[in-house]
C-alpha cells in the first residue's frame, strides 16, 4: 500500500496567498512531517506532528492532522516566491527513530 | 546551525565499478540513513544504522550495498558493483533520538 500521498500533485497560486496541501496515509503512524526540496536540493525539515496531536504551528505554516482519517494538511499563509518548491509528507512508525516513508511530492509554484 | 554534509555532490561512475558516497552527519546524532530520490519519483528508504548496526534495510538494500561507520564522524553508503538503475539521489540523514531526520543536499550519482 502507499503511504503519505499529497494531493493535489501541482498548485500554482500567486504571491500573498494561502497554499494547502494535503496528505493522506494508510496505517498507523507515530510522526507526520512535512518536508520542503528546492530544485536539486536536499529536504529541509519544516514541521513534525505527532500523532497525538492535531495541529501544529510553527510560523507561517499550520498542520492538521487527523488520525481518524489518516489524514494532514499543511498550510502556508501569506505566501512569497520563494516558497516554491516541492513539499513532502513523510510519516513514521512505532518505534525509536524509524525509517520515513514520503509521498510523491507537491510541486508548489508561487508566482510573484 | 549544524549540517549534514555529504561528498562527492555528483558522482559519475561506469557501470559495473565501485562507488562510496560519503555523509558527515550532525556530530551529536545516532541515527544515521541512507535513502534515494530516483529522477521524479518519491524518496525512498534504503537503511538505518545505530549503535554500529544496521537497524533495518529495506529491499533495495541488497547484497551490492553496504554501510559503514570507519570513524566517529563519517557515514558511507558503498555500492559494490553499480547498474544502471542506481542512477538516483543519494541522501543522507540523521538524527537525535525522537526528533525529526535532517538531511544533507544529497550526491548525484550518474550510472554510464
Amino acid at each position: 500500500s502507499q503511504q503519505g500521498e499529497e494531493d493535489p500533485q501541482a498548485l500554482s497560486i500567486q504571491e500573498g496567498e494561502n497554499a494547502t496541501m494535503n496528505c493522506s496515509y494508510k496505517t498507523s503512524i507515530n510522526n507526520l512531517q512535512w518536508y520542503r526540496q528546492n530544485s536539486g536540493r536536499g529536504l529541509v525539515h519544516l514541521i513534525l506532528i505527532r500523532s497525538n496531536e492535531r495541529e501544529k504551528h510553527s510560523g507561517r505554516l499550520r498542520v492538521t492532522l487527523d488520525t481518524s482519517k489518516k489524514s494532514s494538511s499543511l498550510l502556508i499563509t501569506a505566501s512569497r516566491a520563494a516558497d516554491t518548491a516541492s513539499y513532502f509528507c513523510a510519516t513514521d512508525a512505532w518505534g525509536a527513530n524509524s525509517k520515513l516513508t514520503f509521498g510523491k511530492g507537491i510541486t508548489l509554484s508561487v508566482r510573484p | 546551525e549544524p549540517e549534514v554534509t555529504q561528498t562527492p555532490s555528483h558522482q559519475v561512475t561506469q557501470m559495473g565499478q565501485e562507488v562510496i558516497l560519503r555523509c558527515v552527519p550532525i556530530s551529536n546524532h545516532l541515527y544515521f540513513y541512507w535513502y534515494r530520490q530516483i529522477l521524479g519519483q518519491k524518496v525512498e528508504f534504503l537503511v538505518s544504522f545505530y549503535n554500529n548496526e544496521i537497524s533495518e534495510k529495506s529491499e533495495i538494500f541488497d547484497d551490492q550495498f553496504s554501510v559503514e561507520r570507519p570513524d566517529g564522524s563519517n557515514f558511507t553508503l558503498k555500492i559494490r558493483s553499480t547498474k544502471l538503475e542506481d542512477s538516483a539521489m543519494y541522501f543522507c540523514a540523521s538524527t537525535e533520538i525522537d526528533q525529526p531526520q535532517h538531511f544533507g543536499d544529497g550526491t548525484r550519482l550518474s550510472i554510464l
